[in-house]
């Protein structure tokens, strides 16, 4: 069974710094798509970044980006410069190819503290 | 465009009674599908469509009907109501091919007395 687990229910991390959130998955696919949500208090889910398995080029979205290591199977996402608005919760989520199901982590829940 | 229109966004059920959750999408996807959020395990899927009259069930389908009678309409029904059903439920849709982004509504917070 696909699976994808984050295995930090609650991060922290200092306005202007750098964290690290991490994900793991679990499949014998070799084609899918790997996505991170954001979940802010308001329960809109919006997408953060996403990532092509077939492609080896790490995405980056501004001050967001991510480590994809396929061989691990991980897909960590990387927060620079930190801000207030990015405390949330975070999915990240799993697609095979040529369907619409997502399969998504427990969350982690970040803080940013001023 | 309004993307994904989810209704209602707060509703209290009584055991045993029934309701549907409605939604609509204006962007012509042909993928959608229903989920469920429970505190510390994510989303889950419910069901799914890949398009006007399939359907198919996830991960955890029991006490849910859906059907797809439109490209924009995936209505999720609650057969009679159980309190294991109290969850916030999300609807999302996507284009094929699959490369796209999920586009989810506002989600429903449902609780079950």
């Amino acid at each position: 069974a696909q699976t994808v687990t984050q295995s930090q229910p609650e991060m922290s991390v200092q306005e202007a710094e750098t964290v690290t959130l991490s994900c793991t998955y679990d499949t014998s696919e070799s084609d899918y798509y790997l996505f991170w949500y954001k979940q802010p208090p308001s329960r809109q889910m919006i997408l953060v970044i996403r990532q092509e398995a077939y492609k080896q080029q790490n995405a980056t979205e501004n001050r967001f980006s991510v480590n994809f290591q396929k061989a691990a199977k991980s897909f960590s996402l990387k927060i620079s410069d930190s801000q207030l608005g990015d405390a949330a919760m975070y999915f990240c989520a799993y697609r095979p190819s040529n369907t619409g199901k997502l399969i998504f982590g427990q969350g982690t829940t970040l803080q940013v503290k001023p | 465009n309004a993307g994904v229109t989810q209704t209602p966004k707060f509703q209290v059920l009584k055991t045993g009674q029934s309701m549907t959750l409605q939604c609509a999408q204006d962007m012509n996807h042909e993928y959608m599908s229903w989920y469920r959020q429970d505190p510390g395990m994510g989303l889950r899927l419910i069901h799914y469509s890949v398009g006007a009259g399939i359907t198919d069930q996830g991960e955890v389908p029991n006490g849910y009907n859906v059907s797809r009678s439109t490209t924009e309409d995936f209505p999720l029904r609650l057969l009679s109501a159980a309190p294991s059903q109290t969850s916030v439920y999300f609807c999302a849709s996507s284009y094929r091919p699959t490369s796209g982004e999920a586009f989810f509504g506002q989600g429903t917070r449902l609780t079950v007395v």
